[in-house]
């Protein structure tokens, strides 16, 4: 199966920062990869479709990067509705989808 | 408009058998693949698998092997999970979705509400 590394696991951040958040797939997988926010209670939303693609109604502050095996999602001007867990999924392997580890973003 | 809606929340003892179910409206059913999620307290979203309604083939990850069963009803567009030998780790919100607009790369833009399964 492919791994996908999510790094910071967690992060402490203040409304109008500046949030990167890095996946790193085991092997190529080209751009098969997607972005989602996930609050308790609420099924996940997609943000980022094919590593860079904005879904429609996502804010505009929302924005991801890389191909290959390095990924990133930033989110310029972090805003209170944005504290939230985040995770990549890969899709390259259709018969084997796996997702990064998470990362909880948590007000400094 | 896509709708996907699950069955309520189940609350089950240790070994029993779960099904979940996932009535999808607004669409080809058998177009797309519909995949199964879960986020158990304390840990991250997990992918179970997913089944063709149109070919009725599945795919399940490791974790799973043996232990689940994916099904659809074409006639009423409605997609099934079973889990069985329920144990506490199986304790999760359990999530159908689907990869609508963006099938070609596989992003799940379609998601049910959840369904909370115990198990204790």
């Amino acid at each position: 199966d492919i791994q996908m590394t999510q790094s910071p696991s967690s992060l402490s951040a203040s409304v109008g920062d500046r949030v990167t958040i890095t996946c790193r797939a085991s092997q190529s997988i080209n751009n098969y990869l997607s972005w989602y926010q996930y609050k308790p209670g609420k099924a996940p939303r997609l943000l980022i479709y094919a590593a860079s693609g904005l879904e429609s109604g996502v804010p505009s502050r929302f924005s991801g990067s890389g191909s290959g095996t390095d990924f990133t999602l930033t989110i310029s001007g972090l805003q209170p509705d944005d504290f939230a867990s985040y995770y990549c999924l890969q899709t390259y392997n259709s018969a084997r989808l796996t997702f990064g580890g998470g990362t909880r973003v948590e007000i400094k | 408009q896509v709708h996907l809606v699950q069955s309520g929340a189940e609350v089950k003892k240790p070994g029993a058998s779960l099904r979940v179910s996932c009535k999808a409206s607004g669409y080809s059913f058998t177009s797309y693949d519909m995949n199964w999620v879960r986020q158990a307290p304390g840990h991250g979203l997990e992918w179970i698998g997913r089944v063709n309604p149109h070919r009725g083939s599945t795919d399940y990850a490791e974790n799973f092997q043996g232990r689940v069963t994916m099904t659809t009803d074409t006639s009423t567009g409605t997609a099934f999970l079973d889990l069985n030998s329920l144990r506490s780790g199986d304790t999760a919100v359990y999530y159908c979705a689907m990869a609508g607009h963006h099938y070609l790369k596989g992003s799940l833009d379609y998601w049910g509400q959840g369904t909370q399964v115990i198990v204790s």
